[in-house]
Parts: structure tokens; C-alpha cells; sequence
């Protein structure tokens, strides 16, 4: 079957650094999506991998090892408007988007 | 910007009500997809269209049907609305069935069944 695995809730310091993991098994791979949902909000697009390594943008990195079936959202300098939930995604063969079920990201003053 | 727009974000209804929830969007995309969330799962995905008049069963269309007649507009319909359909459901659209574009979702709409 197709599983996507990301820790259930995490929390972190307003200011510091906070790594939020993916691990997926899927038939095949086109891509791995991140999104960021506030409560009671829609998910909205934050990065896209497709390729090995590390894509940055602003205080929010994303990084793909396609070999090893891992990927991790990477916020610098945290602030309180960060907390949120954080989703991975990925586009299997059919270019069909597999969901993980989501890390609540809490921020602490 | 893309904009999605579902019709409404909270309806209450009564089990056995025919429901409609309806899903706008306006970059002409090709493909909309409807999507229920529950709290500890991943989003699940209803039904999905790849253009006008087409749609596909996606994970979990028992109880649900869906209409695209106009390209922009894509409606979720439940039949017999039980309360296992209470949710939170979100509509979203992309590019094209291959792109890897990322999805737009609308605000979603919280149906409760009672």
C-alpha cells in the first residue's frame, strides 16, 4: 500500500529553528508537495521537491532524498503566525496525490 | 491568484437531505478534485474531474456524486446525507492531469449531518 508518515504534532520556541519530517512509500514518484494549513483554513502551497536536495525559500526549506524515501520541511525563525498544521504530499506514478495525515506545529513564546 | 470559492464554509443538515456543495474556480484549470478532511487522517479524496463532464471515483465516493457541466464549477452531491458524512470538505483545482502544479484549494465547507 501507499503511506506517508509525519509525526502527529510538534512544538517549537518563537525565534528557533524547527525540522518537520516526511517519510513516504509510494508507487513511484513525481513530486513531493508541502502545504501549510491554519485552523479551520484551506491548505496552502508552500514548496515543491522533485529533484534531491535542498529548495530554499525565505525563512521555509524544503529537502528530498528520493533514495531514501524522506523529505523535511525546514522553518527558520519562528514565529507565533507559523503555528499550524504542515501537510506532505506526494504525486505517485499516476501523478495521484498521496496525503500524509499532518504535524499540528505549536509555538511557544 | 487562483481563487477557489465553495459556496458556503458551515452547513448544518438533517440526515436524509439531498446536499449540494458547490466549488467555483476561476484560472480555467482543468482538473478539480473534492476532498474531505477528518482530524488524524489524511486528506481523502471524494472524486476528481479531468475536464468537462468527466469525473473519476477517487478513494471513498460511496454516498457521494459529483457534476462538472461548466468547466469552472465542479458540485459535490451527497444523495442521503448520513451523519458518518460530517466533515470538513475542500474543493481544489490544478492545472492539468501530468502537471506538476500544486493544487488551490478553496476555504472548505464544514457540513454537519444531525
Amino acid at each position: 500500500g501507499q503511506n506517508i508518515d509525519q509525526p502527529t504534532e510538534m512544538t517549537a520556541t518563537e525565534g528557533a529553528i524547527v525540522q518537520i519530517n516526511c517519510t513516504y512509500q509510494t508507487s513511484g514518484f513525481n513530486g513531493l508537495f508541502w502545504y501549510q494549513q491554519h485552523a479551520g483554513e484551506a491548505p496552502t502551497f508552500l514548496s515543491y521537491n522533485v529533484l534531491d536536495g535542498l529548495e530554499e525559500k525565505g525563512r521555509f526549506s524544503s529537502f528530498l532524498s528520493r533514495s531514501k524515501g524522506y523529505s523535511y520541511l525546514l522553518l527558520k525563525e519562528l514565529q507565533m503566525k507559523d503555528s499550524a498544521s504542515y501537510l506532505c504530499a506526494v504525486f505517485d506514478s499516476n501523478y495521484q496525490l498521496i496525503w500524509g495525515a499532518g504535524t499540528k506545529l505549536i509555538i511557544k513564546p | 491568484d487562483v481563487k477557489v470559492t465553495q459556496s458556503s464554509r458551515y452547513l448544518v443538515k438533517r440526515t436524509g437531505e439531498k446536499v449540494f456543495l458547490e466549488c467555483v474556480q476561476d484560472m480555467d484549470h482543468e482538473n478539480m478534485f473534492w476532498y474531505r478532511q477528518d482530524p488524524g487522517l489524511g486528506l481523502r479524496l471524494i472524486y476528481f474531474s479531468y475536464d468537462v463532464k468527466m469525473k473519476e471515483k477517487g478513494d471513498i465516493p460511496e454516498g457521494y456524486s459529483v457534476s462538472r457541466e461548466k468547466k469552472e464549477r465542479f458540485s459535490l452531491i451527497l444523495e442521503s446525507a448520513s451523519t458518518n458524512q460530517t466533515s470538513m470538505y475542500l474543493c481544489a483545482s490544478r492545472l492539468g492531469i501530468g502537471e506538476s502544479s500544486p493544487l488551490h484549494f478553496g476555504n472548505g465547507t464544514r457540513l454537519t449531518v444531525t
